[in-house]
């Protein structure tokens, strides 16, 4: 069973132009989070997302950024417009169906670089 | 708003001794908190999970306890060593709220030989 996988690895825009982070969780999961990491911060949660429904994305920013996790294929998470404060590694993460007493699954992360 | 803090940044220590590391948090109830250890460039792995009902949590040299009058979790490494190395992490489980888990800064260990 693969973990969660995220890709790309390392992935470098100029200001201005998208960038499509995809991520594909574990076999089973139903539940796909977001986060953003920026150097020397913590994790900050943007969107939890179930299968064809955003649950939460109290931590998106209004503007530019957009989440989804079609019936079929990985999990997107799109940076309209990027912009150089953008730069951070993106985690995603997955669990299983049900709430709470579960572990999430880390990716390695996606690590964006905007120039 | 929710707020989660870890004790300090970072923690030096020498190799056999026990780690300690502090994570406070203020203005929820999770019914679950979580410790994830995260090395450079990789993604957090999941360490212990403990319930509100539980006072403490064992595994192998890892213990954590979990005070919720205090709104507190301690997280102890025991006979620590190099290879434990590495950001930990305080994570809220909220998700019964249908929100997600909810990160501290994380505390980074350096063990010394």
């Amino acid at each position: 069973n693969a973990g969660v996988m995220q890709n790309p690895r390392h992935l470098v825009r100029r200001r201005g132009q998208e960038a499509r982070l995809r991520c594909s969780p574990m076999k089973g999961h139903s539940h796909v989070y977001w986060y953003r990491q920026l150097p020397e911060e913590g994790l900050k949660f943007m969107v939890y997302l179930q299968k064809e429904n955003i649950i939460d994305e109290s931590g998106m920013p209004k503007e530019r950024f957009s989440a989804e996790f079609p019936k079929e294929g990985p999990s997107i998470l799109r940076i309209q417009q990027v912009v150089r404060g953008d730069s951070a590694a993106y985690f995603c993460a997955s669990s299983p169906p049900g709430q709470g007493e579960t572990e999430a699954f880390f990716g390695q992360g996606t690590r964006l670089t905007v120039v | 708003s929710q707020k989660i803090e870890q004790n300090s940044e970072a923690l030096n220590i020498q190799e056999g001794k026990t780690a300690t590391l502090t994570c406070n948090y203020t203005n929820y109830s999770p019914a679950y908190l979580q410790w994830y250890r995260q090395d450079p460039g990789r993604g957090p792995v999941f360490l212990l999970l403990i319930r509100e009902n539980e006072k403490e949590k064992r595994k192998e040299r890892l213990k954590v306890t979990f005070d919720t009058t205090l709104k507190q979790s301690l997280f102890h490494i025991t006979a620590s060593q190099p290879a434990d190395s590495a950001t930990y992490l305080c994570a809220l489980d909220i998700r019964q709220a249908g929100t997600a888990l909810i990160f501290g800064k994380g505390t980074t260990l350096s063990v010394s030989s």
